[in-house]
């Protein structure tokens, strides 16, 4: 059973249009985050929500949004792609009560989504 | 500033040899590291994590190795298989705020060889 979902998994955009990954997840967690993988890269965050709090990394630039309109679902607004941002795209989510008591798979990701931008 | 990078880019073995994939961070307040596995087109998936207070884990099949005097980590896979082909991620986990943050290496592809 899918636990986080990422939808679409590959999405096409066009220079300078605006576009919108969804993420969603069934595991009830508090926590949301984007990740950015450029090709034979690491994951880089983003950002990330705690419960209704958002968390914008230093250096995410602003051409980055996101918005969580309820516990399950988080989006990553692109407003106006480059080719620089052509990237898979991962969500992911985690329960967290600020200490790091429990260890483990206490993050988990979805499949990702492919942008491509032309 | 903190890091954490691997040594190689890129690993080869044969099925059924043991496979040690090494991870170097420079960061000495992480709180404790997890291991993932990638496969093409899908998200990280988690192998196995260890804290910081520890010096090895076991898992089934995996290893991990934990050397704090030389920061240095390392994954151990034992009698590797074709389906541990992968790019593998170390990461480091730190509390930041209320949410714990993961720093990934750069990452080292496994190639399985038949």
């Amino acid at each position: 059973d899918a636990m986080v979902i990422q939808n679409p998994r590959y999405q096409v955009t066009q220079f300078g249009k605006p576009v919108t990954l969804s993420c969603s997840q069934t595991l009830n967690h508090n926590v949301m985050y984007w990740y950015q993988q450029k090709s034979s890269q690491a994951p880089k965050l983003l950002f990330h929500y705690y419960d209704k709090d958002f968390n914008n990394e230093a250096d995410t630039p602003d051409n980055f949004q996101s918005r969580r309109p309820n516990t399950s679902f988080c989006f990553l607004d692109i407003r106006s792609p480059g080719l620089g941002d052509a990237a898979m795209y991962l969500c992911a989510t985690s329960r967290e009560d600020g200490s790091l008591n429990t260890i483990g798979e206490t993050q988990y990701f979805g499949p990702g989504t492919r942008l491509l931008v032309l | 500033g903190e890091s954490v990078g691997l040594h190689l880019p890129t690993l080869s073995v044969q099925e059924g040899d043991n496979s040690i994939i090494n991870c170097a961070y420079s960061n000495s307040a992480s709180d404790y590291f997890i291991w993932y596995k990638q496969e093409s087109g899908k998200g990280p998936q988690f192998i196995i994590d260890i804290r910081s207070n520890m010096d090895k884990r076991q898992g089934q099949r995996v290893t991990v190795l934990l050397n704090k005097t030389v920061k240095h980590l390392s994954l151990q896979i034992a009698a590797t298989q074709p389906g541990d082909s992968a790019v593998y991620f170390c990461a480091e986990v730190r509390l930041s705020g209320s949410a714990r943050q993961l720093t990934f290496g750069s990452g080292t592809q496994l190639t399985v060889l038949p």
